[in-house]
């Protein structure tokens, strides 16, 4: 079946540092690829996604690209706020179109 | 336009009660997925439902069981409540079944069995 595995947190930064967030898949086909966000005490905010390979996907600083090749979508941002303290999670949409699979999540706390 | 809705926010109840869940989706969003949250099993998959029929069920016990009404609105229910079932439930919805749609998720509603 479909798998999703990231880096185990928490990761602590401070404010300006450079992120890096690795994931890996393992899925048939060629499923869409996800990062969504989950601030304390909140729901799932979808925060960038790719459809297909080598695709960049992209929003408020942060950048993944759809890497067949080594199955990854990390998540890299170049300098990190102290707002983007939070937990992120990689997720893979099924062939179906119709199931999500998460990863584990990684905490994030930036530090000013 | 409205986010995804979930009543109520937070619960509880006692084991061997039952709960039901309430969602409603984004207006024009005709699919509805039921996510459940907890810290040690992390984020798993419910039930997916498109114009009220559901699509695909997750590792779940019959407990847990769900609908989808014609208006897209979807309830949840969760009979015979155990401790374990505590957790964060999400609703998430999108416009259509092509794989493209982007999913978008509620605020949860937070569950305690006590």
């Amino acid at each position: 079946g479909n798998s999703v595995t990231q880096m185990e947190g928490p990761v602590t930064l401070s404010e300006e540092a450079f992120l890096t967030i690795n994931c890996t898949y393992t899925a048939t086909g060629y499923p869409s690829l996800f990062w969504y966000v989950q601030y304390p005490g909140e729901g799932l905010q979808l925060l960038l996604k790719a459809t297909k390979a080598d695709d960049k996907g992209s929003n408020k600083g942060f950048e993944a690209t759809y890497r067949k090749e080594t199955t990854s979508f990390h998540l890299e941002k170049g300098s990190v706020q102290v707002s983007d303290s939070a937990v992120y999670f990689c997720a893979l949409l099924n062939n179906a179109g119709n199931m999500l699979t998460f990863g584990g999540g990684t905490r994030l706390m930036v530090k000013p | 336009k409205a986010g995804v809705t979930q009543t109520p926010r937070y619960l509880i109840k006692t084991r061997g009660q039952q709960v039901t869940l309430s969602c409603s989706p984004i207006s024009g969003h005709r699919s509805v997925s039921w996510y459940q949250q907890t810290p040690g099993q992390g984020l798993q998959f419910l039930f997916e439902y498109f114009s009220e029929t559901q699509r695909n069920k997750g590792n779940f016990p019959g407990r847990f069981s769900g609908r989808q009404f014609s208006n897209s609105r979807s309830e949840m229910n969760v009979s015979t409540l155990e401790l374990g079932d505590s957790a964060l439930y999400l609703c998430a919805s999108r416009e259509g079944l092509d794989s493209g749609n982007t999913i978008y998720f509620g605020e949860g509603s937070w569950l305690t069995v006590v």
